[in-house]
């Protein structure tokens, strides 16, 4: 299998403008994860899906974020409009399920984005 | 609340030289507890897991970690690094109840030198 694979590695972009961050989860992986890595806060869960269905976006940091799951071989995670603070790694992860017995959480590479 | 501390932000070693990383992590019953390693420019990747029964666990790339309960600890070691080693390391824990929603902590960062 391909592993999770997320586009684009990285994006440089101007405050105000829309970004749209891409992932493919490993195919058969019911559930889907988005975290964001800073230097300030490390890895933090942001939403994450089940059958693409959003089940938890309580770490979604604001009504700028926005992510979709429009089925289960793609996500997309938006912020509109982006400002320098959300400058960040975004990591897509999946998993088989949703107990770490069963489901061990397979990462992409990351999305760099720098928000100028 | 659960967190999860790793005390060294930076460590550099030798090359052939052992290793342990430190994490310390704050939980009521019994953590599910993982170490995962990111290379540069590279994403997470699971190392070893701890979930219930021998308190040291044996992982990938000749890494093991040892559960302590009294200590509140969930060391990663090995006795022999090698310069692909080099990375970051994250430890994390998970919730009651198994799930996937797991916390890491801030992450050590590795250099080795030769």
């Amino acid at each position: 299998d391909a592993g999770v694979i997320q586009s684009p590695r990285h994006e440089v972009t101007e405050m105000g403008q829309e970004v749209t961050l891409r992932c493919k989860p490993i195919s058969g992986h019911d559930y889907l994860f988005w975290y964001r890595q800073t230097m300030m806060r490390g890895l933090e869960l942001l939403i994450y899906f089940n059958n693409n269905v959003p089940i938890d976006d309580s770490g979604m940091p604001e009504d700028r974020f926005s992510a979709k799951m429009p089925n289960a071989s793609f996500s997309t995670l938006k912020i509109q409009p982006s400002e320098p603070r959300d400058s960040a790694v975004y990591f897509c992860a999946s998993s088989l399920s949703f107990a770490v017995h069963t489901g061990e959480l397979f990462f992409g590479e990351g999305s760099r984005l720098t928000v100028l | 609340a659960q967190s999860v501390t790793q005390p060294d932000i930076h460590i550099t070693v030798s090359e052939g030289a052992s290793l342990e990383l430190r994490c310390n992590y704050s939980y009521g019953a019994t953590p599910y507890l993982f170490w995962y390693v990111q290379s540069p420019g590279q994403g997470l990747q699971l190392l070893l897991k701890y979930f219930s029964g021998d308190t040291l666990v044996q992982g990938i790339k000749g890494f093991e970690a040892e559960f302590k309960r009294s200590q509140s600890s969930f060391n990663l070691r090995k006795p022999s690094v090698h310069w692909s080693d080099a990375a970051e390391y994250f430890c994390a824990v998970g919730p009651p109840g198994g799930y996937n929603k797991l916390i890491f902590g801030a992450g050590t960062r590795l250099a080795v030198h030769p």
